[in-house]
Protein backbone atom coordinates (compact mmCIF):
# COMPACT_ATOMS: atom_id res chain seq x y z
CA UNK A 1 0.00 0.00 0.00
CA UNK A 2 1.58 3.19 -1.30
CA UNK A 3 -0.29 5.33 0.83
CA UNK A 4 -2.17 7.06 -2.21
CA UNK A 5 -5.49 6.39 -2.32
CA UNK A 6 -7.26 6.96 -5.56
CA UNK A 7 -11.63 6.99 -6.23
CA UNK A 8 -13.17 5.64 -7.44
CA UNK A 9 -11.52 2.68 -8.39
CA UNK A 10 -13.72 1.75 -12.01
CA UNK A 11 -15.98 4.35 -13.69
CA UNK A 12 -17.85 3.67 -16.45
CA UNK A 13 -19.81 6.75 -18.76
CA UNK A 14 -20.89 7.59 -22.07
CA UNK A 15 -18.95 9.89 -24.94
CA UNK A 16 -19.76 13.90 -23.97
CA UNK A 17 -20.04 13.60 -20.49
CA UNK A 18 -17.84 14.85 -17.83
CA UNK A 19 -16.22 12.87 -14.80
CA UNK A 20 -13.96 14.02 -11.76
CA UNK A 21 -11.14 11.74 -10.16
CA UNK A 22 -9.96 12.04 -6.49
CA UNK A 23 -6.97 11.80 -4.99
CA UNK A 24 -5.14 11.85 -1.66
CA UNK A 25 -1.66 11.72 -1.63
CA UNK A 26 0.21 10.10 1.56
CA UNK A 27 0.53 12.12 4.46
CA UNK A 28 3.04 14.65 4.42
CA UNK A 29 3.69 15.15 0.58
CA UNK A 30 3.01 18.06 -0.88
CA UNK A 31 3.53 17.40 -5.39
CA UNK A 32 0.43 15.85 -6.75
CA UNK A 33 0.81 13.99 -10.67
CA UNK A 34 -1.73 12.66 -13.06
CA UNK A 35 -0.87 10.00 -15.06
CA UNK A 36 -3.12 7.83 -17.70
CA UNK A 37 -2.19 4.61 -18.82
CA UNK A 38 -3.12 3.31 -22.09
CA UNK A 39 -2.55 0.50 -24.14
CA UNK A 40 -1.63 2.46 -27.15
CA UNK A 41 0.40 5.66 -25.50
CA UNK A 42 1.70 4.02 -22.46
CA UNK A 43 2.19 5.91 -18.92
CA UNK A 44 1.72 9.47 -20.15
CA UNK A 45 2.45 12.43 -18.11
CA UNK A 46 -0.36 14.89 -17.58
CA UNK A 47 0.52 17.37 -14.80
CA UNK A 48 1.94 18.23 -11.77
CA UNK A 49 1.04 20.36 -8.45
CA UNK A 50 2.92 21.41 -5.62
CA UNK A 51 1.40 22.71 -2.77
CA UNK A 52 -1.84 23.98 -4.69
CA UNK A 53 0.23 25.25 -7.44
CA UNK A 54 0.47 23.74 -11.03
CA UNK A 55 4.24 23.20 -11.43
CA UNK A 56 4.29 21.54 -14.86
CA UNK A 57 2.39 20.37 -17.47
CA UNK A 58 2.38 17.32 -20.24
CA UNK A 59 0.35 16.40 -23.07
CA UNK A 60 -3.23 17.33 -21.20
CA UNK A 61 -6.16 17.62 -23.30
CA UNK A 62 -8.20 21.03 -22.87
CA UNK A 63 -10.78 18.99 -22.17
CA UNK A 64 -8.73 18.11 -19.20
CA UNK A 65 -7.99 20.08 -15.82
CA UNK A 66 -6.79 19.47 -12.22
CA UNK A 67 -6.11 21.12 -8.62
CA UNK A 68 -4.88 20.61 -6.09
CA UNK A 69 -6.96 21.74 -3.13
CA UNK A 70 -5.42 23.53 0.39
CA UNK A 71 -5.86 20.05 2.55
CA UNK A 72 -3.62 19.21 -1.05
CA UNK A 73 -6.10 16.46 -2.27
CA UNK A 74 -6.42 16.88 -5.90
CA UNK A 75 -8.79 16.36 -8.43
CA UNK A 76 -8.56 15.18 -11.94
CA UNK A 77 -12.06 16.51 -14.38
CA UNK A 78 -12.13 14.92 -17.44
CA UNK A 79 -15.26 16.94 -19.88
CA UNK A 80 -16.33 16.25 -23.00
CA UNK A 81 -15.21 12.36 -22.94
CA UNK A 82 -14.47 10.72 -26.25
CA UNK A 83 -14.03 6.61 -26.49
CA UNK A 84 -10.13 7.15 -26.58
CA UNK A 85 -10.42 8.93 -22.83
CA UNK A 86 -10.85 5.30 -22.34
CA UNK A 87 -7.74 4.48 -19.61
CA UNK A 88 -6.28 4.06 -16.53
CA UNK A 89 -5.40 7.40 -14.57
CA UNK A 90 -3.02 6.97 -12.02
CA UNK A 91 -2.44 10.03 -9.21
CA UNK A 92 1.30 10.19 -7.62
CA UNK A 93 2.53 12.12 -4.91
CA UNK A 94 6.31 12.85 -3.57
CA UNK A 95 7.14 14.78 -0.98
CA UNK A 96 8.85 17.85 -2.66
CA UNK A 97 8.85 19.01 -6.02
CA UNK A 98 11.62 17.22 -7.67
CA UNK A 99 9.35 14.25 -7.84
CA UNK A 100 11.83 11.36 -8.40
CA UNK A 101 10.36 8.78 -5.98
CA UNK A 102 6.83 8.96 -6.64
CA UNK A 103 4.44 6.72 -4.57
CA UNK A 104 1.59 5.78 -6.91
CA UNK A 105 -2.21 5.20 -6.09
CA UNK A 106 -3.78 2.09 -7.20
CA UNK A 107 -5.53 4.25 -10.08
CA UNK A 108 -8.91 4.93 -11.63
CA UNK A 109 -10.01 2.96 -14.58
CA UNK A 110 -12.38 4.78 -17.09
CA UNK A 111 -14.77 3.45 -19.55
CA UNK A 112 -16.03 5.60 -21.88
CA UNK A 113 -19.15 3.89 -24.00
CA UNK B 1 11.33 15.34 -29.41
CA UNK B 2 11.41 13.78 -26.13
CA UNK B 3 11.07 10.05 -25.83
CA UNK B 4 12.43 7.49 -23.61
CA UNK B 5 12.33 3.82 -25.26
CA UNK B 6 13.08 0.08 -24.45
CA UNK B 7 14.94 -2.42 -26.42
CA UNK B 8 13.51 -5.70 -25.44
CA UNK B 9 9.58 -5.76 -24.54
CA UNK B 10 9.84 -8.93 -23.10
CA UNK B 11 12.73 -10.79 -21.09
CA UNK B 12 11.86 -14.45 -19.36
CA UNK B 13 14.74 -15.31 -16.79
CA UNK B 14 15.19 -18.13 -14.54
CA UNK B 15 14.75 -17.66 -10.73
CA UNK B 16 18.06 -17.10 -9.48
CA UNK B 17 19.93 -15.99 -12.97
CA UNK B 18 20.60 -12.63 -12.99
CA UNK B 19 18.31 -9.49 -15.04
CA UNK B 20 19.29 -6.65 -17.15
CA UNK B 21 16.65 -4.69 -18.27
CA UNK B 22 17.68 -1.92 -20.87
CA UNK B 23 16.45 1.58 -22.16
CA UNK B 24 17.60 4.16 -24.60
CA UNK B 25 16.86 7.62 -23.73
CA UNK B 26 16.84 10.71 -26.16
CA UNK B 27 16.86 13.84 -23.98
CA UNK B 28 20.21 15.01 -22.83
CA UNK B 29 18.49 17.86 -20.47
CA UNK B 30 17.21 15.07 -17.94
CA UNK B 31 18.29 15.19 -14.54
CA UNK B 32 17.58 12.08 -13.17
CA UNK B 33 16.64 8.88 -14.58
CA UNK B 34 14.37 6.12 -12.51
CA UNK B 35 13.18 2.86 -12.63
CA UNK B 36 9.76 1.64 -12.02
CA UNK B 37 8.30 -1.61 -11.45
CA UNK B 38 4.59 -2.46 -12.34
CA UNK B 39 2.79 -5.21 -10.83
CA UNK B 40 -0.87 -6.76 -12.42
CA UNK B 41 -3.29 -4.38 -11.42
CA UNK B 42 -1.11 -2.03 -9.29
CA UNK B 43 0.57 1.46 -10.11
CA UNK B 44 3.74 1.67 -11.11
CA UNK B 45 6.62 1.45 -7.88
CA UNK B 46 9.97 2.95 -7.46
CA UNK B 47 12.76 0.97 -7.51
CA UNK B 48 15.92 3.12 -7.98
CA UNK B 49 17.34 6.26 -9.64
CA UNK B 50 20.50 8.07 -10.18
CA UNK B 51 21.30 11.40 -11.05
CA UNK B 52 22.29 12.19 -14.46
CA UNK B 53 26.17 13.07 -13.31
CA UNK B 54 26.53 9.89 -12.27
CA UNK B 55 27.42 6.48 -13.97
CA UNK B 56 26.28 3.82 -11.27
CA UNK B 57 24.08 3.21 -8.34
CA UNK B 58 23.49 0.44 -6.57
CA UNK B 59 20.07 -1.18 -4.28
CA UNK B 60 19.36 -3.55 -2.79
CA UNK B 61 19.46 -6.74 -5.05
CA UNK B 62 19.46 -3.88 -8.15
CA UNK B 63 22.11 -1.37 -9.54
CA UNK B 64 21.61 0.98 -12.38
CA UNK B 65 23.92 2.05 -14.81
CA UNK B 66 24.25 5.12 -16.94
CA UNK B 67 25.69 5.54 -20.45
CA UNK B 68 25.50 9.24 -21.14
CA UNK B 69 27.60 8.67 -24.05
CA UNK B 70 25.03 6.38 -25.81
CA UNK B 71 22.09 7.58 -23.91
CA UNK B 72 21.68 4.16 -22.59
CA UNK B 73 20.06 3.05 -18.73
CA UNK B 74 20.15 -0.49 -17.32
CA UNK B 75 18.82 -2.00 -14.58
CA UNK B 76 20.43 -5.33 -13.60
CA UNK B 77 18.09 -7.22 -10.93
CA UNK B 78 21.06 -9.64 -9.00
CA UNK B 79 19.35 -13.54 -8.10
CA UNK B 80 15.84 -12.22 -9.80
CA UNK B 81 12.80 -14.26 -7.79
CA UNK B 82 9.01 -14.58 -9.11
CA UNK B 83 8.09 -11.64 -6.80
CA UNK B 84 10.57 -10.01 -9.52
CA UNK B 85 7.77 -10.66 -12.14
CA UNK B 86 6.40 -7.11 -13.56
CA UNK B 87 6.71 -4.61 -15.91
CA UNK B 88 9.72 -2.47 -15.44
CA UNK B 89 9.26 1.42 -16.92
CA UNK B 90 12.32 3.48 -17.64
CA UNK B 91 11.71 7.26 -16.62
CA UNK B 92 13.28 10.48 -17.06
CA UNK B 93 12.46 13.87 -14.94
CA UNK B 94 12.88 16.97 -17.27
CA UNK B 95 12.87 20.36 -15.35
CA UNK B 96 9.09 21.69 -16.86
CA UNK B 97 6.95 24.45 -16.17
CA UNK B 98 7.30 26.68 -12.79
CA UNK B 99 9.86 24.77 -10.66
CA UNK B 100 8.11 21.68 -11.76
CA UNK B 101 9.17 18.43 -13.48
CA UNK B 102 7.21 16.45 -15.81
CA UNK B 103 8.42 12.77 -15.83
CA UNK B 104 8.45 10.81 -19.52
CA UNK B 105 8.03 6.73 -19.25
CA UNK B 106 9.57 4.53 -21.40
CA UNK B 107 7.03 1.86 -23.18
CA UNK B 108 8.08 -0.86 -20.64
CA UNK B 109 9.86 -4.49 -20.44
CA UNK B 110 7.61 -7.44 -18.90
CA UNK B 111 10.24 -9.27 -16.73
CA UNK B 112 8.72 -13.15 -16.66
CA UNK B 113 10.67 -15.58 -13.93
CA UNK B 114 10.75 -18.68 -14.92
CA UNK B 115 10.78 -20.92 -11.10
Amino acid sequence: DSGVTQTPKHLITATGQRVTLRCSPRSGDLSVYWYQQSLDQGLQFLIQYYNGEERAKGNILERFSAQQFPDLHSELNLSSLELGDSALYFCASSVDWGGNEQFFGPGTRLTVL
Amino acid sequence: GESVGLHLPTLSVQEGDNSIINCAYSNSASDYFIWYKQESGKGPQFIIDIRSNMDKRQGQRVTVLLNKTVKHLSLQIAATQPGDSAVYFCAENIRAGTGGFKTIFGAGTRLFVKA
